[in-house]
């Protein structure tokens, strides 16, 4: 069965602070994997997308990386803001008919 | 153009009557999904069409729940004999198309909550 789980469940940082959040997946086969961001109440924004050829991609303050040997995928948020306060959501997209399997996301809040 | 959108917003309803929940996807997007999302949880999938067609209706819980996309445009998620377990958001997602990281990526719609008392 196709997973993705997603730690830690929740994370409380001190603003200016870095932090990582960790995918893993099952998925097979792989076509890519993105990371949203979803603020409370609203739907879920894309931050960064990559396929199997890519190990790092950036997006401001975010930097997305991709093992496909392991399954795993990481998101470094780094001197984190107040406004980062949000969920985060790992997706991995099996390509073919394009079903993707969302992950149970990561809870980020942000503390001054 | 507009973004996804999803009507209504929200939908109080009595245990046992039926919802028909709308969307309308960004014009030109081939993929439409449709997803069922608890308090604190991810989007859990529920059915998605590429044009008219529904491709994979896997993530409907049971046949109380349906979808259609009779043009390939706007999609209408229907939930017969309602129960309280079927309070959640619901959202729909649309997607230019498969192939590409860029076509694929799914663009969101606000959501539609659904009560069922």
């Amino acid at each position: 069965k196709n997973q993705v789980e997603q730690s830690p469940q929740s994370l409380i940082i001190l603003e200016g602070k870095n932090c990582t959040l960790q995918c893993n997946y099952t998925v097979s086969p792989f076509s890519n994997l993105r990371w949203y961001k979803q603020d409370t109440g609203r739907g879920p924004v894309s931050l960064t997308i990559m396929t199997f050829s890519e190990n790092t991609k950036s997006n401001g303050r975010y930097t997305a990386t991709l093992d496909a040997d392991t399954k795993q995928s990481s998101l470094h948020i780094t001197a984190s803001q107040l406004s980062d306060s949000a969920s985060y959501i790992c997706v991995v997209n099996g390509g073919g008919y394009q079903k993707v399997t969302f992950g149970t996301g990561t809870k980020l809040q942000v503390i001054p | 153009g507009a973004g996804v959108s999803q009507s209504p917003r929200y939908k109080v309803t009595k245990r046992g009557q039926d919802v028909a929940l709308r969307c309308d996807p960004i014009s030109g997007h081939v993929s439409l999904y449709w997803y069922r999302q608890a308090l604190g949880q991810g989007p859990e999938f529920l059915t998605y069409f590429n044009y008219e067609a529904q491709q994979d209706k896997s993530g409907l819980p049971n046949d109380r729940f349906s979808a259609e996309r009779p043009e390939g445009s706007i999609s209408t998620l229907t939930i017969q004999r309602t129960e309280q377990r079927d309070s959640a958001m619901y959202r729909c997602a649309s997607s230019l198309a498969g192939g590409g990281t860029t076509n694929n990526e799914q663009f969101f719609g606000p959501g539609t909550r659904l009560t069922v008392l």
